[in-house]
Parts: C-alpha cells; sequence; structure tokens
C-alpha cells in the first residue's frame, strides 16, 4: 500500500525555519513528482511546491517563492520542504501528495498532514 | 494564474437526493481537471480526474463532466459517507490551483 508519512511541524516564531519531510513507501519514489499542498484552519487547499521525479525542475506558488524550497532523497524515499523566513499565514496543515500514475499532477495519495504554527 | 470558482459554497441536501456541484474556470483547462473529498480530520481523497474518469475504488454514483472552463461533479443518490467538503482543482497550467470547496451538508 502506498504511505505517506509527513514530518517536522511545529511551533516556530515569525521570521523562523522549518524543515518538513515527507516519507514514502509503497511505489517506486524515484519515479513520481511529489507536492506540498497545505491547508489553513478551516480554510480550503492551496498548491505549495512540487518537484518533478529526478529532482530536475521544481515549481512553487507566487506565496512562497524566494523563501521555500522543495528537495528529494530517493535513496531515502523522501520529500523534503525547507520553509525560511516564516510569516503567520504559512500557519496551516502542510500535506505531502503524490503525482498521479498518468504522469499528470493531480494527486492519487495524499498523507496525514503536519501542523506548522508561526507564532510569536 | 487560472482561478478556480466553486458553487454553491454549502449545499444542504437529503440522504438519497442528488447533488450537484459546479467548478469554473477562469480560462479553458480543457479537460485537466480533478474532485477531491475531504472528510473532517482527513487528508483529501481523489474522486474524478481527466473532469469524468472515476478514481480507483470511488463508487459510481460519483460522476463527472464538462470541459473547457465548465465542470460538473454529481452524486447521484448522497450516502451518509457522502456528506464532505469537495474541492475541485486544475492541472493544465502553474500554478496548480484548487477550487474554494463546496460543503455538502445535511438537509
Amino acid at each position: 500500500d502506498v504511505q505517506l508519512l509527513e514530518s517536522g511541524g511545529g511551533l516556530v516564531q515569525p521570521g523562523g525555519s522549518l524543515r518538513l519531510s515527507c516519507t514514502a513507501s509503497g511505489f517506486t519514489f524515484s519515479s513520481f513528482g511529489m507536492s506540498w499542498v497545505r491547508q489553513a484552519p478551516g480554510k480550503g487547499l492551496e498548491w505549495v511546491s512540487t518537484v518533478s521525479s529526478d529532482g530536475g525542475a521544481t515549481y512553487y506558488a507566487d506565496s512562497v517563492k524566494g523563501r521555500f524550497t522543495v528537495s528529494r532523497d530517493s535513496s531515502k524515499s523522501t520529500l523534503y520542504l525547507q520553509m525560511n523566513s516564516l510569516r503567520a499565514e504559512d500557519t496551516a496543515l502542510y500535506y505531502c501528495a503524490k503525482r498521479s500514475v498518468a504522469g499528470l499532477y493531480y494527486f492519487d495519495y495524499w498523507g496525514q498532514g503536519t501542523l506548522v504554527t508561526v507564532s510569536s | 494564474e487560472i482561478v478556480m470558482t466553486q458553487s454553491p459554497a454549502t449545499l444542504s441536501v437529503s440522504p438519497g437526493e442528488r447533488a450537484t456541484l459546479s467548478c469554473r474556470a477562469s480560462q479553458s483547462i480543457r479537460s485537466k481537471l480533478a474532485w477531491y473529498q475531504q472528510k473532517p480530520g482527513q487528508a483529501p481523497r481523489l474522486l474524478i480526474y481527466g473532469a469524468s474518469t472515476g478514481a480507483t475504488d470511488i463508487p459510481p454514483r460519483f460522476s463527472g463532466s464538462g470541459s473547457g472552463t465548465e465542470f460538473t461533479l454529481t452524486i447521484s443518490s448522497l450516502q451518509s459517507e457522502d456528506f464532505a467538503v469537495y474541492y475541485c482543482q486544475q492541472y493544465n497550467n502553474w500554478p496548480l490551483t484548487f477550487g474554494g470547496g463546496t460543503k455538502v451538508e445535511i438537509k
């Protein structure tokens, strides 16, 4: 079974940094692009970032561009999100999501999320 | 950026009735549209992709239609487990964008 397990969330002060991880199992991690999608408390879904299967291409939402960096380590089947210069509006549940088998960027599997709270 | 607009924001439906949810794109996305269901405290679940293709293990009462800018998710006969929030997502262009969601609640 496909499993995605996020970790690394927590409470951080504005301007601080955090690194999220997503450990994958049950599929060939190196064959699939992976993404981060977040959900602020009581709000809808917001795509954050995507990295291609080989790590050669990355994409970011304008709201995080220049502050967040997505990466992957296929030897560890792990996706990362380095978050710097955090703001209160970055407070959200962060999900990692697997690209579809069809090669298009809709998401056929999601993790359960890790909560990031930015507050002083 | 392609803006996805869902309507209505809340839909009150009795069990066994039909529910029709709409999603509109600010420009053509061809058929590059997915629908997700999210229940409280759970991650989203893929329902439909390619605007009309059911994902694995999704009951046939869920169906999608549309292309270009106008899309519909229909739940033919609502079951108790279908009361949830539904999101559409376009994957035709970067950035990927989601609609604001439609909450389907019990009438």
